[in-house]
């Protein structure tokens, strides 16, 4: 199986700074042949499920703010929120979708300094 | 609207089984791979097995392997996880998810939770 693994596993910014994870997997998740990263991030605030923000590495979903991004290929790759926001405390997860066994990073949580 | 309501959970003791449900609605459930995922109390996200939409391909996680069974029937929108010998380390919130072919999941349900407890 790919492991995946988050870094950090939590962390606290001040409101209106930068949050950066990182996402590392155990093998690629590029596919060659179309040269895309099967690499999802997903949102999960308390009492709810989780929710897809980014796929492909770096494609935001439809109704998810700006102020998040995805970059990396490959190996490694980042979820950045530009611009802290009090509705953006949440545990955040990377996962691969490059396997039939889609497996998820650890979490990291994200809290407010 | 694409919803997906799972049922089925409860209080169980070691060695005993469930099966949960998780029941379809609003897209052509057919088209779609669907997943199991779980979550412990307090914990991160386990994918857990899937159901392809292509053929008859089931995939699970080693620790579930030989205990527990996806099925889904396609005439009733319908997935279906068998949960057999169950531990007390399966205790957890069990997700349905929805998944395009080679896509994230993109639609979840709110759980169903199963507790292995003596």
């Amino acid at each position: 199986d790919i492991v995946m693994t988050q870094s950090p596993d939590s962390l606290a910014v001040s409101l209106g700074e930068r949050a950066t994870i990182n996402c590392k997997s155990s093998q690629t998740v590029l596919y060659s042949s179309n040269n895309k990263n099967f690499l999802a991030w997903y949102q999960q605030k308390p009492g709810q499920p989780p929710k897809l923000l980014i796929s492909w590495a770096s494609t935001r979903e439809s109704g998810v703010p700006d102020r998040f991004s995805g970059s990396g290929s490959g190996t490694d790759f980042t979820l950045t929120i530009s611009s802290l926001q009090a509705e953006d405390v949440a545990v955040y997860y990377c996962q691969q979708y490059y396997d039939t066994r889609k497996t998820f990073g650890q979490g990291t949580r994200v809290e407010i300094k | 609207q694409v919803q997906l309501v799972e049922s089925g959970g409860g209080v169980v003791q070691p060695g005993g089984s469930l099966r949960l449900s998780c029941a379809a609605s609003g897209f052509t459930f057919s088209t779609y791979s669907m997943h199991w995922v779980r979550q412990a109390p307090g914990k991160g996200l386990e994918w857990v097995a899937v159901f392809s939409s292509l053929g008859d391909n089931k995939y699970y996680i080693d620790s579930v392997k030989g205990r527990f069974t996806i099925s889904r029937d396609n005439s009733k929108n319908t997935l279906f996880l068998q949960m057999n010998s169950l531990r007390v380390e399966d205790t957890a919130l069990y997700y349905c998810a929805r998944a395009g072919a080679g896509a994230p999941f993109d639609f979840w349900g709110q759980g169903t939770l199963v507790t292995v407890s003596s």
